[in-house]
């Protein structure tokens, strides 16, 4: 069955740095985008990232720009989001999704972030 | 950014009730809206795409409709189930999301 698995969150001083994961299984890994959304503890949903089924094209929240890069690994089925220079107000549970907004639209559970000294 | 603006913030409501919750978006974005339902400690989902559009497994007991700036989720007879935070979302440019909708028991 499909399988969205995050790792890598935790808790990390402001101005470092953290890798975040995201393994997927039960699907072709390279025919769809993935995304990372991330929800601020009892706050709304915001987008964060996208990385293209290819790799080839990749956009990001302005509020992420030039900090964080998301990458994929297909030998390894799974993505990549590169956090740096992290701010308080980039704790946050995050998700990968898989296809947002398609009828295969799929979500991980999340992880959850907390930039905190 | 396209900004969307959910009303109302929250809600009261009782089972059986039939609910409705607007999305009003800062630009047209044609009929890319989208609709969430999010339960405290679980990933959002899909409800409704394009608008009008119910995912696959999710209820008739709910429906979309609106284009351009004004949109709307109505919830028929509602079931307990349905206690949960309503999200509205935009794919017309970089996705963007509502404020949210909670809606609680009366």
């Amino acid at each position: 069955q499909v399988q969205l698995v995050e790792s890598g969150g935790g808790v990390v001083q402001p101005g470092k740095s953290l890798r975040l994961s995201c393994a997927a299984s039960g699907f072709i890994f390279t025919t769809y985008s993935i995304h990372w959304v991330r929800q601020a503890p009892g706050k709304g949903l915001e987008w964060v990232a996208v990385i293209w089924y290819d790799g080839s094209k990749k956009y990001y929240a302005d509020s992420v720009k030039g900090r964080f890069t998301i990458s994929r690994d297909t030998s390894e089925n799974t993505v990549f989001l590169q956090m740096s220079s992290l701010r308080a107000e980039d704790t946050a549970v995050y998700f990968c999704v898989r296809a947002l907004t398609s009828v295969d639209e799929f979500w991980g559970q999340g992880t959850l972030v907390t930039v905190s000294s | 950014d396209i900004h969307l603006t959910q009303s109302p913030s929250s809600l009261s409501a009782s089972v059986g009730d039939r609910v409705t919750i607007t999305c009003r978006t800062s630009e047209s974005i044609d009929i890319y809206l989208n609709w969430y339902q999010q339960k405290p400690g679980k990933a959002p989902k899909l409800l409704i795409y394009a608008a009008s559009n119910l995912q696959s497994g999710v209820s008739s007991r709910f429906s979309g409709s609106g284009s351009g700036t004004d949109f709307s989720l109505t919830i028929n007879s509602l079931r307990p189930e349905d206690f949960a935070t309503y999200y509205c979302q935009q794919s017309f440019g970089d996705p963007t999301f509502g404020q949210g909708t909670k809606v609680q028991v009366k």
